[in-house]
């Protein structure tokens, strides 16, 4: 079944900088990558998703990358802040797993002052 | 709007004994996901539902874990004689399916922290 990798345990950046975190999958049907925020002592939190269809999707502060071939896909976070400190997860899902999303381990971000 | 719901927020269990944990889908969501958080497994899928209807339980320990979703404003999640390596957060998240199963975003409700000692 799908394998999710997310190569970063933890990410320390200083605040206005910016913060890459990278996870690769495994299984080529996968066509959903939903990426999810979850902030100390509470549960997770949609931030954004790409799908198959497109390699780059933004919002605001937030760019996704996805590279098919190499399956591999990104979360890129601009001028980064304090409260963007939190644990991102990103996540993978296709019709071969019966859409089920399987996440990946987690990255810690901390953005310092 | 109140959110999934999930009840209760902390269960103590000896074990052996029997664990209910109960959820409630934000209202119009028709995919109920349920997961398990431990610091040292991580996020990992256990079943979900569409339409109420069982689609994929193969996170699920089959033995002792069952899940059910009897009408479309609540699922539970069974754990039978539990032991101490069930301690984890439990997570219930729900979505508006459409036409792609899971492909759409889950709201997570705040989960259940069960202890077994």
């Amino acid at each position: 079944g799908e394998k999710v990798e997310q190569h970063e345990s933890t990410l320390s950046v200083r605040e206005g900088d910016s913060a890459v975190i990278n996870c690769t999958y495994t299984d080529t049907a996968s066509s959903y990558f939903p990426w999810y925020k979850q902030e100390a002592g509470k549960s997770l939190h949609f931030v954004i998703d790409i799908r198959s269809n497109v390699d780059r999707k933004q919002s605001q502060r937030l760019t996704v990358l996805l590279d098919k071939k190499a399956k591999r896909f990104s979360l890129h976070i601009t001028a980064t802040q304090p409260e963007d400190s939190a644990i991102y997860f990103c996540a993978a899902s296709g019709r071969a797993g019966g859409y089920k999303v399987v996440f990946g381990s987690g990255t810690r971000l901390l953005v310092s002052p | 709007n109140a959110g999934v719901i999930q009840t209760p927020r902390h269960k103590v269990t000896g074990k052996g004994q029997e664990a209910t944990l109960w959820c409630e889908p934000i209202s119009g969501h028709s995919a109920v996901f349920w997961y398990r958080q431990t610091i040292v497994q991580g996020l990992e899928f256990l079943t979900y539902f569409r339409n109420q209807a069982p689609i994929d339980d193969s996170g699920m320990p089959k033995e002792r874990f069952s899940a059910q979703m009897p009408n479309q404003s609540h699922s539970t999640l069974k754990i039978q004689s539990t032991q101490p390596q069930d301690s984890a957060v439990y997570l219930c998240a729900s979505s508006f399916s459409g036409t792609g199963g899971a492909r759409a975003e889950q709201f997570f409700g705040p989960g259940t922290r069960l202890t077994v000692l």
